[in-house]
């Protein structure tokens, strides 16, 4: 069974702070880790498709890096805002081409207090 | 552009009663498909996913069923719910950038 992991599970921080988190997957047969925000009352969103060892990718505050040989993959989010308040997602692309799908992480919760 | 549409939002229904939640999809054409599910305390797990007409891969054991009688659109069914069938259902289909997500369906089954 793959497992992709994420921690911490929730996260509360004060406006202003910067956090990281965590999505472990296995490092074998890789072929992308994807990240999503997800608001409550809201579909998830896309944030990141990564796909190469090393990458790193930025969106605003929040950046992503991955390292695929260990298998993690980092999302950091610079002086947190209340509007970050969400649930956010990783996803091990299982399978290539059109057989592909993705196993997500349980998600890690981060609440910003302003 | 691409869009997925999700309906119903919100359905309340009872045990053992049937389900059809609907997912369509425009701009494209012989889309992947995918139906997961956000059970209560759980994570988004993967149901079911079609990669056209007819052809449809079942990832984990249970009530559910699924079906793709056009290109676009994909149903998922049940001939007699459970309890434990409740939880936030979401259709999804890849794009370049990411999965588009659809709205979703709160099923509460009573």
């Amino acid at each position: 069974i793959l497992n992709v992991e994420q921690s911490p599970q929730s996260l509360h921080v004060q406006e202003g702070d910067s956090t990281n988190f965590t999505c472990s997957f296995p490092s074998s047969n890789f072929y992308a880790l994807h990240w999503y925000r997800w608001e409550t009352a809201k579909s998830p969103e896309a944030l990141f498709v990564m796909t190469l060892n090393g990458d790193e990718k930025k969106k605003g505050r929040i950046s992503a890096t991955l390292n695929t040989k260990e298998g993690y993959s980092y999302l950091y989010i610079k002086g947190s805002q209340p509007e970050d308040s969400a649930t956010y997602l990783c996803a091990f692309r299982v399978g290539s081409g059109n057989t592909g799908k993705l196993i997500f992480g349980q998600g890690t919760t981060l609440q910003v207090k302003p | 552009s691409q869009t997925i549409h999700q309906w119903p939002a919100t359905l309340v229904q009872p045990v053992g009663s049937p389900l059809s939640l609907e997912c369509t999809v425009e701009g494209t054409s012989n889309p992947n498909l995918y139906w997961y599910r956000q059970a209560a305390g759980r994570g988004l797990q993967l149901l079911f996913y079609s990669v056209g007409i007819g052809q449809i891969s079942s990832e984990v054991p249970q009530n559910l069923s699924a079906s793709r009688p056009q290109d676009r659109q994909f149903i998922l069914s049940s001939k007699k719910l459970l309890l434990s069938d409740s939880g936030f259902y979401l259709c999804a289909w890849p794009g370049q950038g990411g999965y588009t997500f659809g709205s979703g369906t709160r099923l509460t089954v009573v």
